[in-house]
């Protein structure tokens, strides 16, 4: 079956770079997203990146997809503590629901 | 342009009540999906829907639980005689399309509490 796998937890200083990594399963993923979620909040769709594509660049958002590795990764450049969130991976198929990650809880240091 | 509206935002229940979830899609979206997040885990498929039609409940537990999006109104997750376990968020999704890229955008969530 599916899954999407991420590590739990990254903390990073005030102005570094964050990368969030994600690994899956399905090999006939189509499309690959990142969600934020602020507390208590809902979700904020970031980002997505189409399988045939290797990389993707929106501001300070940097999405790279390695296919063969089933690999996928989120670079935030010059973090700020207004990013401090849990980032979703989540993966779609052809089937319509989305299948998310566990979440990455990135914590930013001031 | 309203974004996902999702009423109530918290809802507490006591055991074996029913729970009565509402969910506006974006106008113009036809398409809403349920989802639920267990504390410190990520979102689960429950079931997609469109309007007077459920497309997929692959995910949604066999008793007590269903939903509904009727021609005119909200989107309705029901869930009968509530037991612990079925304290979490529930985030309501909706899309104008049901493949492709098109993006769901998702509400803020409402957060049962069964005590």
């Amino acid at each position: 079956g599916e899954d999407v796998e991420q590590s739990l937890f990254l903390s990073v200083r005030e102005g570094d770079s964050s990368v969030i990594n994600c690994t899956y399963t399905d090999s006939s993923s189509t499309y690959l997203y990142w969600y934020k979620q602020e507390p208590g909040a809902g979700l904020q769709l970031l980002t997505y990146i189409f399988s045939n594509m290797d990389m993707k660049q929106d501001q300070r958002l940097t999405v790279l997809l390695n296919k063969k590795d089933k690999h996928l990764s989120l670079r935030i450049a010059d973090t700020q503590t207004g990013d401090s969130a849990i980032y979703f991976c989540a993966e779609k198929t052809g089937r319509r629901a989305l299948t998310f990650g566990s979440g990455t809880r990135l914590q930013v240091q001031p | 342009n309203a974004g996902v509206m999702q009423n109530p935002r918290h809802l507490v229940r006591r055991r074996g009540q029913e729970a009565r979830l509402r969910c506006s899609p974006m106008k113009g979206h036809s398409h809403v999906y349920w989802y639920r997040q267990l504390p410190e885990e990520g979102l689960k498929f429950m079931v997609y829907l469109q309007k007077e039609n459920i497309i997929d409940e692959s995910g949604m537990p066999k008793e007590r639980f269903s939903a509904e999006f009727p021609k005119e109104g909200p989107s309705i997750l029901r869930i009968q005689q509530v037991v612990r376990g079925d304290s979490a968020a529930y985030f309501c999704a909706s899309s104008s399309r049901d493949s492709g890229t098109y993006e769901q955008y998702f509400g803020p969530g409402t957060r049962l509490t069964v005590t």
